[in-house]
């Protein structure tokens, strides 16, 4: 799987759009792009996924550049239970596939 | 559905005891995940199953550690001997398939 690159820390302000970066720089072409969150003391939770076009769903939208090397996850107007660690994963579309996990980005949201 | 469900929640033991975490996933999911996280390492895969069948266990540490899937519906990891270092969040997962994997709450051990 492609490794994928993410700030450590990202401050964000309550009711503003947040806009979480990911590098994927070697990704391939049937790689996935992933995104996954995990509020503090909760298992991970699955946000969103895309190939090369832009997704949305009611948690979040994915931008996805044109070479596919990077991506944005989006949340509109971030609130402060969207405070969490934010994880960017690539990964194939295979059935049982594991994830695997890197440092992801820590978002705050604030008051 | 309630989720995945593991138990307990939380588990304190002394170095040398046995213990054991148990995952019921979601019905109708065909793939099981076990993880562990702890502050030095984060989120690493342990061992994953297919179908009951175990695919891949080379995250699995050492042969202290050991799990089972005997039906579709329950799976168990287990330590023997815990140790200290074995301290962590130890998250299941299933999947239906292609997409999504959904986490359990997770399981906190101590390991005195």
């Amino acid at each position: 799987d492609a490794k994928t690159t993410q700030p450590p820390s990202m401050d964000c302000a309550e009711g503003r759009a947040a806009n979480l970066p990911c590098n994927h720089s070697t990704i391939s072409g049937n790689e996935y792009v992933y995104w996954y969150r995990q509020i503090h003391s909760q298992g991970p939770q699955y946000i969103i996924h895309g190939l090369k076009n832009n997704e949305t769903n009611e948690m979040a939208s994915l931008i996805i550049t044109e070479d596919r090397k990077s991506s944005t996850l989006i949340l509109p107007h971030a609130t402060l239970r969207d405070t969490a660690v934010y994880y960017c994963i690539v990964r194939v579309l295979q059935a049982g596939t594991a994830l695997i996990f890197g440092k992801g980005t820590t978002l705050s949201v604030s008051s | 559905d309630a989720g995945v469900i593991q138990s307990p929640r939380h588990e304190v033991t002394e170095m040398g005891q046995e213990v054991t975490l148990r995952c019921k996933p979601i019905s109708g999911h065909n793939s099981l995940f076990w993880y562990r996280q702890t502050m030095m390492r984060g989120l690493e895969l342990l061992i994953y199953f297919n179908n009951n069948v175990p695919i891949d266990d080379s995250g699995m540490p050492e042969d202290r550690f050991s799990a089972k899937m005997p039906n579709a519906s329950f799976s168990t990891l287990k330590i023997q001997p815990s140790e200290p270092r074995d301290s962590a969040v130890y998250f299941c997962a299933s999947s239906p398939g292609l997409y999504i994997q959904y986490f359990g709450a997770g399981t906190r051990l101590s390991v005195l």
